[in-house]
């Protein structure tokens, strides 16, 4: 069955670029969420949606971060004027119900270089 | 502040031995998880632990949680080489979203 995905699976910015990352979470899912991934770290939380809802975004690192779910469905998370330590692996995953409690399905990531 | 520690954080082993890797919380939670991350790849899940006592097992591994003692552990039982990977605990924060930590990287030698 389709799982989450995520595009594009490589993305290579010259700092100071904006850049936007696309989810597509399983479909009927509720729940929504973006994580940030260093090199060599475990995931880190970045914002949750509740459908269109944008519940939670305490760990968006600046304002220069930014995620919409317009319809509750697919997500974008767009990153303004790209800094370097913006470089890492970003996760998108979905769950069925609201919340955190229930297994979230991660997507394959977005590898985000910024040179 | 949830704040998750693992350990070992590397760890080697031969084929056919056993070992355990621990995940540590500083909050209350009684919703556990791990995850498997293979190089490149992103997160498979393994385990969810709902409950104080909770045990899970699949294959040679064996999950198990201890939400008193804010523990939780993974046993690998005669460990293959196909167990190489990266091990996530995550732990559930007041519903809101998951906090993993650092991550445990198993290499099993032949």
């Amino acid at each position: 069955g389709a799982g989450v995905s995520q595009s594009p699976r490589y993305k290579v910015a010259k700092r100071g670029q904006d850049v936007a990352l696309r989810c597509d979470p399983i479909s009927g899912h509720v729940s929504l969420f973006w994580y940030q991934q260093a090199l060599g770290q475990g995931p880190e939380f970045l914002t949750y949606f509740q459908n269109e809802a944008q519940l939670d975004k305490s760990g968006l690192p600046s304002d220069r971060f930014f995620a919409e779910r317009p319809e509750g469905s697919v997500s974008t998370l767009k990153i303004q004027r790209t800094q370097q330590e913006d470089s890492a692996v970003y996760l998108c995953a979905s769950s069925l119900v609201a919340g955190g409690q229930e297994t979230q399905y991660f997507g394959p990531g977005t590898r985000l270089l910024v040179l | 502040e949830l704040k998750v520690e693992q350990n070992p954080l590397f760890l080697s082993m031969q084929e056919g031995k056993n070992y355990t890797i621990y995940c540590n919380y500083s909050t209350t939670s009684d919703r556990l998880y791990w995850y498997r991350q293979d190089p490149g790849k992103s997160l498979e899940s393994l385990f969810v632990l709902l409950s104080n006592g909770a045990v899970k097992q699949e294959g040679r591994l064996m999950a198990s949680l201890d939400t008193k003692a804010r523990l939780s552990t993974l046993h690998i039982t005669a460990a293959v080489h196909d167990l190489s990977a990266t091990y996530f605990c995550a732990v559930d924060n007041y519903g809101q979203n998951f906090v993993f930590g650092p991550g445990t990287r198993l290499s099993v030698l032949p």
